[in-house]
């Protein structure tokens, strides 16, 4: 079955740990997405990468930082630094090139971090 | 900026239709997509419009208007399981294609 897999559902820490959220996706896309999702707020992009080996910062990317050492691969660790850490993080991917006009974001499941 | 608006909360009835608007305002636009999202879930993509008109979905329809910055999500025959957050997401080619979202509606169906 495609599709993308976020692991785990929920996951706690205590404040000051730094810890790591996997994306992983069999859907062959090239850009791979992470966005935080907080009540009211909508979702904010945290970092995105259109292909392997490279990556942007979103708008909120402070106390996060991403690696993309595979296609299928796209992990985002919350570290000490950021403030407020508790919230919903999604992963998308995205098939298609930049000129694609047809192609859409699919998300996974999605990780409830809840920082002590 | 990037600033695209939705009302935060609707209501309507079972059997009925229902309207969500969604307004924008973006460096460039690379189409329009509405997401659907049940709480706790991820957001599941409902339809995408790049030229002016409307789009039909089986019960959803969606409509845009690029001159005046304007899209709706219309929903038909409404079901108790359509109570959910309804997403807006502009794409814009000026910034790597990234997606940006409104704060979503939340519709609540009653019977």
């Amino acid at each position: 079955d495609g599709g993308i897999t976020q692991s785990p559902k929920y996951l706690f820490r205590k404040e000051g740990q730094n810890v790591t959220l996997s994306c992983e996706q069999n859907l062959n896309h090239d850009a791979m997405y992470w966005y935080r999702q907080d009540p009211g707020q909508g979702l904010r992009l945290i970092y995105y990468s259109q292909i392997v080996n490279d990556f942007q910062k979103g708008d909120i990317a402070e106390g996060y930082s991403v690696s993309r050492e595979k296609k299928e691969s796209f992990p985002l660790t919350v570290t000490s630094a950021q403030k407020n850490p508790t919230a919903f993080y999604l992963c998308a991917s995205r098939g298609g090139g930049v000129t694609t006009s047809t192609d859409t974001q699919y998300f996974g499941p999605g990780t409830r971090l809840t920082v002590l | 900026g990037q600033n695209i608006d939705q009302p935060t909360e609707m209501t309507a009835t079972e059997g009925a239709i229902v309207q969500i608007n969604c307004t924008y305002q973006t460096s460039g636009f690379n189409g329009l997509f509405w997401y659907q999202q049940h709480a706790g879930e991820a957001p599941t993509f409902l339809s995408y419009n790049v030229l002016d008109g409307l789009e039909e979905k089986g019960r959803f329809s969606s409509f845009l208007s690029r001159s005046k910055g304007y899209s709706y999500l219309l929903l038909k025959e409404l079901q108790m399981k359509d109570s959910a957050s309804y997403l807006c997401a502009v794409r814009d080619p000026q910034y790597g294609n990234q997606f940006y979202f409104g704060t979503g509606t939340s519709l609540t169906v009653i019977p």
